[in-house]
C-alpha cells in the first residue's frame, strides 16, 4: 500500500529552527508537496520538489532524497504565526496526491 | 498565484435537508478540480476528481448518489451533499490545478457543513 509517515506533533520555540520529517513510500514518484494548514482554514503551497536536493523559499526550505524516500521541511527563525499543520504530500504513477496526516506544530514563546 | 473561491464557508442544515457547495476558480481555467473531506484533527481525504464536462471521479467508499459534483464549466465545480445526516459534518475543501498532472493546487478556503 502507499504511506506517508510524518511527525503527528512537535514543539519549538519562537526564533529557533525546526525540521519536519517525512517519509514515503508510494507506486512511483512525480513529485512532492508542503502544505501549510491553520486550524479550520484550507491548505496553503509552501514548497515543491521533484529532485533531490534542497529547495530554499525565505525562511522555510524543503529536502528530498528520492533513493531513500524522504523528504524535510525546515522552518528557520519561527515566528508565532507558523503554528500549524504541515502536510506532505506525494504524487504517485498516475500523478494522484497521496496526503500524509499532518505534523502539528506548536510554537512556544 | 491562482485564486479558488470557495462558498459559503459556513453551512448549517437540517437533517435530510441538501447543501450545495460552489467552487471557482477566479483567474484561470481549471480543468480538474478536486473535493477533499477534512475531518478534526485528521488529514485531507479526497472525495472525487472532477474533470470539466464529464462525470466525477469517486474515490471508494463515497457514494455518488450522496454527493453530487458538476463541473459544468471551466471555472465552476459544485458539490452537493444530498440528505445530510451528522455524519457529513466536516470540513469540505475543493482544489484546482492550472496545468497538466504536476501542476500545484489551490485551494479554495473550505466550507464547514454542520448538519444538525
Amino acid at each position: 500500500g502507499q504511506n506517508i509517515d510524518q511527525p503527528t506533533e512537535m514543539t519549538a520555540t519562537e526564533g529557533a529552527i525546526v525540521q519536519i520529517n517525512c517519509t514515503y513510500q508510494t507506486s512511483g514518484f512525480n513529485g512532492l508537496f508542503w502544505y501549510q494548514q491553520h486550524a479550520g482554514e484550507a491548505p496553503t503551497f509552501l514548497s515543491y520538489n521533484v529532485l533531490d536536493g534542497l529547495e530554499e523559499k525565505g525562511r522555510f526550505s524543503s529536502f528530498l532524497s528520492r533513493s531513500k524516500g524522504y523528504s524535510y521541511l525546515l522552518l528557520k527563525e519561527l515566528q508565532m504565526k507558523d503554528s500549524a499543520s504541515y502536510l506532505c504530500a506525494v504524487k504517485d504513477s498516475n500523478y494522484q496526491l497521496i496526503w500524509g496526516a499532518g505534523t502539528k506544530l506548536i510554537i512556544k514563546p | 498565484g491562482a485564486v479558488v473561491s470557495q462558498h459559503p464557508s459556513w453551512v448549517i442544515c437540517k437533517s435530510g435537508t441538501s447543501v450545495k457547495i460552489e467552487c471557482r476558480s477566479l483567474d484561470f481555467q481549471a480543468t480538474t478540480m478536486f473535493w477533499y473531506r477534512q475531518f478534526p484533527k485528521q488529514s485531507l481525504m479526497l472525495m472525487a476528481t472532477s474533470n470539466e464536462g464529464s462525470k466525477a471521479t469517486y474515490e471508494q467508499g463515497v457514494e455518488k448518489d450522496k454527493f453530487l459534483i458538476n463541473h459544468a464549466s471551466l471555472t465552476l465545480s459544485t458539490l452537493t451533499v444530498t440528505s445530510a445526516h451528522p455524519e457529513d459534518s466536516s470540513f469540505y475543501i475543493c482544489s484546482a490545478t492550472t496545468s497538466g498532472d504536476t501542476g500545484e493546487l489551490f485551494f479554495g478556503e473550505g466550507s464547514r457543513l454542520t448538519v444538525l
